[in-house]
């Protein structure tokens, strides 16, 4: 298995609440991705990271920020939770050895984070 | 934005029978994934593909490229009870990050 631990693996909150997830790899690899996973929907990419400090916008943005300030952690922060974010969150990670934005080497995830917003 | 269709939505089958299950999109990729994701964890790879036409097996499943470059095929033969859950594809287009599919989801009956 891909070494990737998120935390916490469920949270309940409450709108309006700030929340933190965190992705921690110990592979060393180069790309970082977050993803929520609703029905009927699938994976839906929100932000990715393609270095230490380099971060880009998914398509389901919106209501979310990230930051990686070292490799092997990249952090997914809601600042106002809205009902509409309960979902599960998986983060991803990818390798390539080429540095560019892109990759398209295969992702592995990890094992999600089950977030809830009453 | 991009979409991949994903056939069947899910499926029922004896254990023991073959699967097929296919995802296409309107738009050309040039790298696809395949996935399978069981409740409570993540999806876990199990084929890459990367050139059209290309065919490439992990045991009982093997994966096509499609020659179009706009769909891939997942077979499973044999099917056993463990290979319950939600199969993803995923395309690559070069322009953006991978494009999933909305699953699969077999049950096997025993």
């Amino acid at each position: 298995d891909a070494g990737i631990t998120q935390s916490p693996r469920h949270k309940v909150t409450e709108t309006g609440t700030p929340v933190t997830l965190r992705c921690h790899q110990t592979e060393n690899h180069r790309y970082m991705y977050w993803y929520r996973q609703d029905p009927g929907h699938g994976l839906r990419l929100i932000h990715y990271s393609y270095g230490v400090k380099d971060t880009d916008k998914g398509e389901v943005s919106d209501g979310y920020s990230v930051s990686r300030s070292k490799t092997e952690d990249f952090l997914l922060t809601l600042e106002s939770a809205t009902s509409s974010q309960t979902s599960v969150y998986f983060c991803a990670i990818s390798e390539s050895n080429i540095a560019r934005k892109y990759s398209n080497q295969p992702q592995h995830f990890g094992d999600g984070t089950r977030l809830s917003i009453l | 934005g991009q979409q991949l269709n994903q056939s069947p939505q899910s499926m029922f089958i004896q254990e023991g029978e073959d699967v097929s299950m296919n995802c296409t999109s309107s738009s050309i990729f040039n790298t696809w994934l395949w996935y399978k994701q069981d409740p409570g964890e993540g999806p876990v790879l199990l084929i890459a593909l990367y050139k059209a036409g290309e065919l490439t097996s992990n045991g009982r499943l093997t994966a096509q490229f499609g020659i179009t470059r706009k769909d891939s095929f997942l077979n499973i033969s044999a099917s056993i009870p463990s290979d319950v859950g939600i199969y993803f594809c995923a395309g690559y287009s070069g322009t953006y990050k991978y494009i999933f599919g909305t699953g699969t989801r077999l049950k096997v009956l025993a």
